[in-house]
């Protein structure tokens, strides 16, 4: 089946840093989603992207899709100790049903004061 | 964004019964549904599609007696897990896609079971 390989797999940050976590793929993928889990809730929806080169902007998280479709990044800027959690990437490939996601193996973010 | 209510949060059970959670979308109504099965600390992973007013769709590997899905209207699905064993213990999530807006799924909160 389809895989994402993402990237780090934990990050321990200082306040007001900046981040940048990755996702990719062997094949291409059509959707690209991110997500932000904390602890004992299920995922919120951050950021979907739908086109090759598209970058899409959250406030503080900017996220992009690849132009090659086989890979995603997100970054966070100047942190904040309430963006701890972790966040997936989660993607659609060709050939799969419509919203069937496969997701990341996830990177754990953790932001000291 | 969309509401994806899921119920209980938390259940505690002993082994041998069964025990059912509940997913329901709020505001709109929703045809398919998935469940998802998740280990503290890792990923997601999909264990069956639910499709109103028909079967669900299960993933290679998960049991479908044992797993028992229902989505008998637009607004409700279930999973039953069927007498339960200490390796059932796991944190099961439901999502469900919002007709018309492109892909995005969104999750319930989630249902931590503790099988003793």
């Amino acid at each position: 089946g389809q895989q994402l390989n993402q990237s780090p797999q934990s990050m321990f940050i200082q306040e007001g840093e900046d981040v940048s976590m990755n996702c990719t793929s062997s094949s291409i993928f059509n959707t690209w989603l991110w997500y932000k889990q904390e602890p004992g809730e299920g995922p919120v929806l951050l950021i979907a992207l739908y086109k090759a080169g598209e970058l899409t902007s959250n406030g503080r998280l900017t996220a992009q899709f690849g132009i090659t479709r086989k890979d995603s990044f997100l970054n966070i800027s100047a942190s904040i100790p309430s963006d701890v959690g972790i966040y997936f990437c989660a993607g659609r490939g060709g050939g799969t049903s419509y919203g069937k996601l496969t997701f990341g193996q996830g990177t754990i973010l953790t932001v000291h004061p | 964004g969309a509401v994806v209510s899921q119920h209980p949060s938390r259940v505690i059970c002993k082994s041998g019964t069964s025990v059912k959670i509940e997913c329901r979308s709020l505001d709109f109504q929703a045809t398919t549904m998935f469940w998802y099965r998740q280990f503290p600390k890792k990923s997601l992973m999909l264990m069956a599609t639910s499709n109103e007013g028909s079967k669900a769709t299960y993933e290679q590997g998960v049991e479908k007696d044992k797993f028992l899905i229902n989505h008998a209207s637009l607004t409700l699905s279930t999973l039953t897990v069927t007498s339960a064993h200490p390796e059932d213990s796991s944190f099961y999530i439901c999502s469900a896609r919002v007709p018309a807006t492109n892909e995005k799924l969104f999750f319930g909160s989630g249902t931590q079971l503790s099988v003793l």
